[in-house]
């Protein structure tokens, strides 16, 4: 049984550019989740898909920010025009039907 | 706006002790309650889930539940080096449609040899 799984796992780009990140549920959950993470905090919420529906978005997904899951499975978020501020460990959860979320590794972002 | 606070520690405990971490949570209405260990440049890893008042016990851990105190708390018996870590509390809301949790930042733990 595997867990989550997240693509890249560190990711350095200059500001302005678009980066996209992936994110591989454990294969049997139905919802996944994406949140970030800064340093000396907790994971902060920014999006939820039950099977391939946007169910949630947090008041921190800007304009920039974009999710999909178009088939139910693998999820993608990728973020626009990069600024500094968007540096940080973004991580990808699953859960089956809403039960614990279980967390992959992260994707590290750092923009120059 | 929902919040969910923890003392950020360090906490510190010799091995073999009792460590104690607390949890405090502002939206009456939440019913699930989450504590997940994160170690140093890991991701966070669910240890523990509680969704009714009481207490509620996994090997060496008890989480703890009081809804009218709005109060969460996690009990490690016999500490081991091992689970010195950041712990996180998290809470999810109650219905609507919502599913995102909400965590704290964290109580740093350090057992001490």
């Amino acid at each position: 049984d595997t867990g989550v799984s997240q693509d890249p796992r560190h990711k350095i780009t200059k500001r302005g550019q678009n980066v996209t990140f992936r994110c591989d549920p454990i294969s049997e959950h139905n919802r996944l989740y994406w949140y970030r993470q800064t340093l000396g905090q907790g994971p902060e919420f920014l999006t939820y898909f039950q099977n391939e529906a946007q169910l949630e978005k947090s008041r921190l997904l800007s304009d920039r920010f974009s999710a999909e899951r178009p088939k139910g499975s693998f999820s993608t978020l990728e973020i626009q025009r990069t600024e500094q501020g968007d540096s940080a460990m973004y991580l990808c959860a699953s859960s089956l039907d809403g039960t614990g979320q279980f967390f992959g590794p992260g994707t590290r972002l750092t923009v120059l | 706006q929902k919040e969910v606070e923890q003392n950020s520690g360090p906490l510190s405990v010799p091995e073999g002790a009792i460590a104690s971490l607390n949890c405090t949570y502002s939206d009456r209405v939440s019913q699930s309650f989450f504590w997940y260990r994160q170690y140093s440049g890991k991701s966070p890893e669910l240890i523990m889930s509680i969704y009714s008042n009481g207490d509620k016990e996994d090997g060496r851990f008890t989480a703890q539940l009081n809804k009218a105190s709005q109060y969460v708390s996690l009990l490690i018996r016999d500490s081991q080096p091992s689970d010195s870590a950041t712990y996180l509390c998290a809470v999810k809301p109650s219905g609507g449609g919502a599913d995102g949790l909400t965590f704290g930042k964290g109580t740093h733990l350090i057992i001490q040899p």
